[in-house]
């Protein structure tokens, strides 16, 4: 199976801040790669898909970039309901596979 | 706009299996992956395997493989996960979900206590 990799596994940061967050797949996956963004006892929200796409209704201070191993999530500027879990997950495969989390928190 | 509905939720003993099903409205499964996905307690999204209804075909997570099966029933535009030889650390929220549309069904909570 494709092994994603995240970092960091948590950050802290403030209101207003520009965030990254990267995710590395164990071979490469073209573009086929979604993020999403969870908070505490709620499904997942797809925010990016296609590595660089904008999911419908989804803020425009959310962006990913990347292709073949390496992608990344960016925040431009945080604001307060951000504050959350985001996962990567692969659908280049038959069998789709996560990141392990980056946990978002309030400095 | 497909709406994902899940069965509600399970107590299970150990050894025993569980079967969890998600029922769509707005459109048809047919066409589309059906995916299900747990997340144990404090834990990350594990992906554990998914269908194509209108082929039949299946594949599963290497983790899952002899203890899930995941099927469907067009005719009722309905899913199902069973996860057999339960143990403790299959205590999980269980979600079904259409990866490509980002539509999640709400999660079924599975515990797993003698």
């Amino acid at each position: 199976d494709i092994q994603m990799t995240q970092s960091p596994s948590s950050l802290s940061a403030s209101v207003g801040d520009r965030v990254t967050i990267t995710c590395r797949a164990s071979q490469s996956i073209g573009s086929y790669l979604n993020w999403y963004q969870q908070k505490p006892d709620k499904a997942p929200t797809l925010l990016i898909y296609a590595a660089s796409s904008l999911q419908g209704g989804v803020p425009s201070r959310f962006s990913g970039s990347g292709s073949g191993t390496d992608f990344t999530l960016t925040i431009s500027s945080l604001q307060p309901e951000d504050f959350a879990t985001y996962y990567c997950q692969q659908t280049y495969s038959d069998i789709y596979t996560f990141g392990q989390g980056t946990k978002l928190e309030i400095k | 706009q497909v709406h994902l509905v899940q069965s509600g939720a399970e107590v299970k003993k150990p050894g025993s299996s569980v079967k969890v099903s998600c029922k769509a409205s707005g459109g048809s499964i047919s066409n589309h992956v059906i995916s299900w996905v747990r997340q144990a307690p404090g834990q990350g999204l594990e992906w554990m395997g998914g269908i194509t209804p209108i082929f039949g075909s299946t594949n599963y997570a290497e983790k899952f493989k002899g203890r899930v099966t995941i099927t469907a029933d067009e005719s009722t535009n309905t899913a199902f996960m069973e996860l057999s030889s339960l143990t403790f650390e299959d205590t999980a929220v269980y979600y079904c979900a259409i990866i490509v549309f980002g539509n999640w069904g709400q999660g079924t909570r599975v515990t797993v206590s003698s």
